[in-house]
């Protein structure tokens, strides 16, 4: 099976300005989980979608959102950049259970630099 | 912030010391993962407890799950170079509006040789 995909590997953008990134699950994974990765804070949660609905949403402002199309690719999006959003931004997807979300297969994320 | 509390936040150890970290939750988890994730790479599971007080073992790797299921640990015996990496632990938190993986900030794992 094909692994986790992330797309755009880097990026480069300027504060005020938007952008998208892509993740394609692990095929039959209906369940993507995105999360913030920074030095000093770890792995922080930002939403999970499965089956096109967001289920759970982590402590972010509006500025993140994200998506989920019915083949389970997902996008996020961030708009109004700020210079604290540099971040590596990881991807997951997992078969989701009746006791919750198993184990997460990430993707490789997308470095994203804000100038 | 966090509500999975990973301790410590570096360990630096000679090749063939022993090596733990240890993660607690304020609230009862319903399971704690494990994740390693090598310099410049994205985490790997490494392994999911669910019972209280369950103890797994891989090879070096003994994982533990605390009897009140709020604390665990990951220990590893002479470590080795290739076990350099930052390990996480994330628990499982079944809340009122859904279920939802917190991961610790993780330790970071140094070795000498």
């Amino acid at each position: 099976k094909a692994g986790v995909t992330q797309t755009p590997r880097y990026l480069i953008k300027t504060r005020g300005q938007q952008v998208t990134l892509s993740c394609s699950p692990i095929s039959g994974h209906r369940s993507v989980s995105w999360y913030q990765q920074t030095p000093g804070q770890g792995l922080q949660f930002l939403f999970e979608y499965f089956s096109e609905t967001q289920r759970n949403k982590g402590n972010f402002p509006g500025r993140f959102s994200g998506r989920q199309f019915s083949n389970s690719r997902s996008e996020m999006n961030v708009s109004t950049l700020e210079l604290g959003d540099s971040a590596l931004y990881l991807c997951a997807s997992s078969l989701l259970l009746a006791g919750g979300p198993d184990e997460q297969f990430f993707g490789p994320g997308t470095r994203l630099t804000v100038l | 912030g966090q509500q999975v509390m990973q301790i410590p936040q570096y360990q630096h150890v000679q090749e063939g010391e022993d090596f733990t970290t240890y993660c607690n939750s304020s609230t009862t988890l319903s399971n704690i993962q494990w994740y390693k994730q090598r310099p410049g790479g994205h985490p790997v599971f490494l392994i999911q407890l669910v019972k209280s007080g369950e103890v797994k073992k891989q090879k070096r790797l003994t994982f533990q799950f605390g009897e009140a299921k709020k604390n665990s640990s990951l220990h590893i015996t002479a470590t080795q170079t290739t076990d350099v990496g930052t390990y996480f632990c994330a628990g499982l938190r079944v809340g009122e509006y859904g279920n939802k993986l917190v991961f610790g900030a993780g330790t970071i794992l140094r070795v000498k040789s």
